[in-house]
């Protein structure tokens, strides 16, 4: 148990859907970020969340929007997604001290776009 | 921006044998450098990391080695035992963001019994 729980493990959604992916971080880490994860492909890194702002965003279409209520929350809501947006999605976080530190990832959610 | 290259993308070892992994990377301004492990179904699981003020780290049979010079990192697992069987990645943290990591492609890492 790394201290990030992502929800739910596994999702199979439509293209004409809307779902939305959770993280929650019990570390008192104060930065989040998304990743993608597909096969045979390393981890693209989606968004950066810093002290609940936003701090970076990666060229990652707008049919994913990031969203951080506060420094242990974070979702990515998905919408009119393609197939080729199927992978795992990985919720990280750290503590940003300026200087980098330890990231520690969720389980992931292993997304399929039918 | 940053880019890391990792080789050997598999590797098979038998039980008791060592295992290498290698990764170069681009940006000289690059200071920290973790290991991450990947087991079927998990997300990835820190399992050493070294900063650029070091030229090698152990913890029990996990080492890593960083050569500065020649921009290159090592992971070394001892005594390989088929728990160890997973996919590895080594990345790097650029300057140009103190909190991005770049990934390598990952390493399939099968310890043969």
């Amino acid at each position: 148990e790394t201290g990030v729980t992502q929800t739910p493990r596994h999702l199979v959604m439509g293209m004409t859907n809307k779902k939305s992916l959770k993280c929650e971080q019990h570390l008192g880490h104060n930065a989040m970020y998304w990743y993608k994860q597909s096969a045979k492909k390393p981890l693209e890194l989606m968004f950066v969340y810093s002290l609940e702002e936003r701090v970076e965003n990666n060229s990652v279409p707008s049919r994913f929007s990031p969203e951080c209520p506060n420094s242990s929350h974070l979702f990515l809501h998905l919408h009119t997604l393609q197939p080729e947006d199927s992978a795992l999605y990985l919720c990280a976080s750290s503590q940003d001290d300026g200087r980098g530190s330890k990231a520690f990832f969720g389980q992931g959610t292993r997304l399929t776009v039918v | 921006g940053e880019n890391v290259e990792q080789h050997p993308s598999t590797l098979s070892v038998q039980e008791g044998d060592s295992a290498v992994i290698k990764c170069t990377y681009s940006d000289s301004a690059s200071n920290y450098f973790p290991w991450y492990k990947q087991e079927l179904g998990k997300g990835p699981q820190l399992i050493i990391d070294i900063r650029s003020n070091v030229g090698e780290k152990k913890d029990q049979r996990i080492a890593v080695t960083l050569n500065k010079t020649a921009k290159h990192f090592s992971l070394h697992i001892t005594e390989t035992q088929p728990e160890d069987s997973a996919v590895y990645f080594c990345a790097a943290r650029g300057s140009g963001s103190a909190r991005q990591l770049t990934f390598g492609s990952g390493t399939q890492l099968t310890v043969l019994p």
